[in-house]
């Protein structure tokens, strides 16, 4: 069973202070994704990753910075949080991005609560 | 670039109905189609994708999906549903880069 875990879990964090998010896979996949979701948008793409020590921006990076130091870990690092990056975060892996098996399901794991007052 | 609309925010059916929850997709290639469904205060799991061949593809729990090129859609259909379906459904496209679009999500609740 694939599997990827989240820490912490929820967090309240101040405005203009330095946040950290955590994801670890034990999944072997090349591929991790850090999305964030917002009532009524569904799932945005932040960062990814498809190999360590390299990260690449999705679709809202703006306020976000993302590391990869190993297969298994990838954080998301909000230098100066803000009130607008109140959301709910959630790390995906996947084993790659094409073929008709499971290379292109992504595990997603089970999301971590940010409050920022 | 690919884009996904689910035009129904919130979807009330009864137990023991059918189900359809609707997706719209726009893709400029082929696309990859996914429908992924949220528990409460769980990540996404996967239900089921298409990826070519026969328009209908089943999935997991009894739900099934149907292709349609035509009309650009992908909705999602379940015979009988139980009071454990309730949850968030996301259709979710992918064209021929890494990237997967979700859709905003169909917040499902099953009445007694």
């Amino acid at each position: 069973e694939a599997a990827v875990t989240q820490s912490p879990r929820s967090k309240v964090a101040v405005t203009g202070g330095k946040v950290t998010l955590s994801c670890h896979q034990t999944n072997n996949h090349d591929y991790m994704y850090w999305y964030r979701q917002d009532t009524g948008h569904g799932l945005r793409l932040i960062h990814y990753s498809y190999v360590a020590d390299s990260t690449e921006k999705g679709d809202i990076p703006d306020g976000y910075k993302a590391s990869r130091p190993s297969q298994e870990n990838f954080s998301l690092i909000l230098e100066l949080a803000s009130l607008s990056q109140t959301a709910v975060y959630f790390c995906a892996s996947s084993d790659g991005t094409g073929g008709a098996g499971d290379q292109d399901t992504q595990y997603f794991g089970p999301g971590t609560r940010l409050l920022v007052l | 670039a690919q884009s996904v609309t689910q035009p129904d925010a919130r979807v009330t059916v009864s137990e023991g109905a059918s189900l359809q929850l609707r997706c719209k997709y726009s893709s400029s290639v082929t696309p990859y189609l996914f429908w992924y469904v949220q528990y409460p205060r769980q990540g996404l799991q996967l239900l089921l994708k298409y990826y070519s061949g026969d328009p209908v593809v089943q999935g997991v729990n009894g739900f099934e999906a149907e292709f349609s090129k035509s009309n650009s859609s992908f909705h999602l259909r379940k015979a009988s549903v139980h009071w454990s379906d309730s949850a968030v459904y996301f259709c979710a496209v992918r064209g021929g880069g890494y990237k997967v679009v979700f859709g905003s999500g169909t917040r499902l609740l099953v009445s007694p």
